[in-house]
């Protein structure tokens, strides 16, 4: 089974400053790895994945989040945020064999302040 | 469609009805999944159907929960004598195989009075 801990349920940062988004998982096999965001009333959107590869992934609006297999993290980071990045953000895994059922973090609320 | 379609957008009931909600998939996905999401939960998975049938259910909650899927494409989920508790957003969301990224639907939000 797996398991994703996202560490902080909330982020409030400023305009235009960096921001990290922790991800940790847990799985006794390989998975793959998602980042999905949800904006106000907005559905689920996929904002990148890694499956293979390159551990450092991007997505088209200036995020990033670097696989890093050793401390079983998927964090996701962005240099400079915008006001437009305000929304709810998902880490989810799936295991690469077997029923391939995503397993969703608690998520992280970013919040940008002007 | 171009995406997966969810209804009724809103249902409202009452302690001990039943409810069906309706996924339509996008055409050609072979997964489909439901999920629940309600505040301070986050994301929780009910089932997984991979064409008609369900090799994971092991997220649903109790009896009282049951999904089908027919044809391979349009799933409804069903909750029966709905308690306060069920009360949430229910989410659908299909894929070309599955483990391959997930496309979700805009939920149906369910109260339960």
């Amino acid at each position: 089974a797996q398991s994703v801990t996202q560490l902080d349920s909330q982020v409030p940062v400023f305009e235009e400053a960096p921001v990290e988004l922790r991800c940790n998982y847990s799985s006794s096999v390989s998975v793959y790895l998602f980042w999905y965001v949800q904006y106000p009333n907005q559905g689920l959107q996929l904002l990148l994945k890694y499956l293979s590869g390159s551990t450092l992934v991007e997505s088209i609006n200036g995020f990033e989040a670097e696989f890093n297999k050793s401390q079983t993290s998927f964090h996701l980071r962005k240099p400079s945020v915008h006001i437009s990045d305000t929304a709810e953000y998902f880490c989810a895994v799936s295991a690469i064999q077997g029923a391939q059922k995503l397993v969703f973090g608690q998520g992280t609320r970013l919040t940008i302040n002007p | 469609g171009a995406g997966v379609s969810q209804s009724p957008s809103n249902k409202v009931t009452e302690k001990g009805k039943d409810v069906e909600l309706r996924c339509d998939p996008i055409s050609g996905h072979t997964a489909l999944y439901w999920y629940r999401q309600s505040l301070g939960q986050g994301l929780e998975f009910l089932i997984y159907f991979q064409g008609n049938s369900a090799p994971d259910k092991s997220g649903l909650p109790s009896d009282r929960f049951s999904a089908e899927r027919t044809g391979g494409s349009v799933s409804t989920l069903t909750i029966q004598r709905t308690q306060q508790e069920d009360s949430a957003v229910y989410l659908c969301a299909s894929s070309l195989v599955g483990g391959s990224p997930l496309h979700f639907g805009n939920g149906t939000r369910l109260t339960v009075t």
